[in-house]
């Protein structure tokens, strides 16, 4: 199971655009690299997912670069309400879906 | 949001005792997780299921036993609780699309304190 790095804690203000980068050197030919938020007292909720290049819904960008060892999630234009645990993780999506969630990162928005 | 319940919400168990966690959906997925979240530690899985009676052990399965005999149950068994057990747990369900793998959904969580 290819493993993330991610770092452990970030801090932004309101209004700016926040770019979280994952490490995954080992990732596999078949896994995709998938995102999730967590607030405190609640599981952790599906943001994006992506296989290659970027990917972009109505809440967050992900970007990966062509050697898919890392990728970066964009949240544009964050809010207080953004302020939560991201994590990075990477899996295959064949046969079932053993994760790795790992530490995530916290981001703190402050106003 | 997705179907899925855990109970008990919350329970205080001694050292020693069984213990069994319930994790209900109505989605009718085919894959179900159990996870632990510790401070420092993120969440850690469990043990995982692909199907009725089909199970395999997590990162941290040691202590911890699971059965499914359903769909739509999945239960965690703590045979003889332990102190570190401590812990919130979540359960989560996930099914696969013909897209990507398809997220998973997690449950309220249940907060276990062992004393």
């Amino acid at each position: 199971l290819a493993k993330t790095t991610q770092p452990i804690s970030m801090d932004s203000y309101e209004g700016q655009e926040v770019n979280i980068t994952c490490s995954h050197n080992n990732i596999a030919t078949n896994d995709y690299i998938t995102w999730y938020q967590q607030f405190p007292s609640q599981g952790p909720r599906f943001i994006i997912q992506g296989y290659k290049t970027k990917v972009t819904n109505e809440v967050a960008s992900l970007f990966i670069p062509a050697d898919r060892k890392s990728s970066t999630l964009s949240l544009p234009r964050v809010s207080l309400s953004d302020t939560a645990v991201y994590y990075c993780l990477v899996g295959d999506r064949t046969g079932g879906f053993k994760t790795i969630f790992g530490a995530g990162t916290r981001l703190f928005v402050k106003a | 949001d997705a179907g899925i319940t855990q109970s008990p919400r919350h329970k205080v168990t001694e050292t020693g005792t069984p213990v069994t966690l319930r994790c209900h959906q109505t989605e009718n997925h085919r894959y179900m997780y159990w996870y632990r979240q510790d401070p420092g530690h993120g969440l850690r899985l469990i043990h995982y299921s692909y199907g009725v009676k089909d199970t395999d052990k997590g990162e941290v399965s040691d202590g911890y036993s699971v059965s499914r005999s359903k769909t739509e149950d999945f239960l965690l068994t703590l045979e003889s609780a332990t102190s570190s057990q401590t812990s919130v747990y979540f359960c989560a369900i996930s099914e696969l699309t013909g897209t990507g793998i398809a997220e998973q959904y997690f449950g309220p969580g249940t907060r276990l304190t062992v004393t």
